[in-house]
């Protein structure tokens, strides 16, 4: 069965620094990987999606991606933190239907 | 930006009524889909739906559950009879023809008393 992963369910890091979300997922083929953000009270926003094409994924707000299939991962990077990208974190596969397979979440903690 | 909507943001319900959640999707999207998350847990896939028909839902989407597109806008989600347990955000998702990627509304937060 799929299944996704989010090793860190909380990560705090300083405002400036980088950003390191880990994300692995487990499928029987190919799925479609996409990262999701939730700030307070708002929905799940898109912040990028892998499909095929190429290993390292570029999104919004300077936010990054690299599929590694030998390691079955899907990390989120960003190279500076900002107070903005305080929010909650969702990896997601697809799951040979229609349907999505959510990771339970990474709440990122920026500092200042 | 086209983007999904939700109708009401917060429900506060009694136990053994009946609730329906709305959403409007992007105008030229054909799938829909409802997803929960009980606080704390994580967003678990309840149904999706297509050519006004259920395409899959899983096992948290019993008998109590149905869904509907009545006007060819809305997208409802009733809830027959709650219990305590459907406490919960329940996001309405839509998506085009061609792609898997799915856009999701901001959700209602449903409270049963």
């Amino acid at each position: 069965a799929q299944s996704v992963t989010q090793l860190d369910s909380h990560v705090s890091v300083s405002e400036g620094t980088p950003v390191l979300l880990r994300c692995n997922y487990s499928s029987s083929y190919s799925p479609s990987l996409f990262w999701y953000v939730q700030h307070p009270n708002k929905g799940l926003q898109l912040l990028l999606k892998y499909t095929s094409a190429a290993t390292l994924v570029k999104g919004i707000n300077g936010f990054e991606a690299e599929f590694k299939k030998s390691e079955t991962s899907f990390h989120l990077t960003k190279p500076s933190a900002h107070m903005s990208d305080a929010a909650e974190y969702f990896c997601v596969a697809t799951s040979g239907t229609y349907k999505y397979i959510f990771g339970t979440g990474t709440r990122l903690k920026v500092l200042a | 930006e086209p983007e999904v909507t939700q109708t009401p943001s917060h429900q506060v319900t009694q136990m053994g009524q009946e609730v329906i959640l709305r959403c409007v999707p992007i105008s030229n999207h054909l799938y829909f889909y409802w997803y929960r998350q009980i606080l704390g847990q994580k967003v678990e896939f309840l149904v999706s739906f297509y050519n006004n028909e259920i395409s899959e839902k899983s096992e948290i989407f019993d008998d109590q559950f149905s869904v509907e597109r009545p006007d060819g806008s809305n997208f409802t989600l009733k809830i027959r009879s709650t219990k305590l347990e459907d406490s919960a955000m329940y996001f309405c998702a839509t998506s085009g023809v061609g792609t898997d990627t799915q856009y999701f509304g901001p959700g209602t937060r449903l409270t049963v008393l």
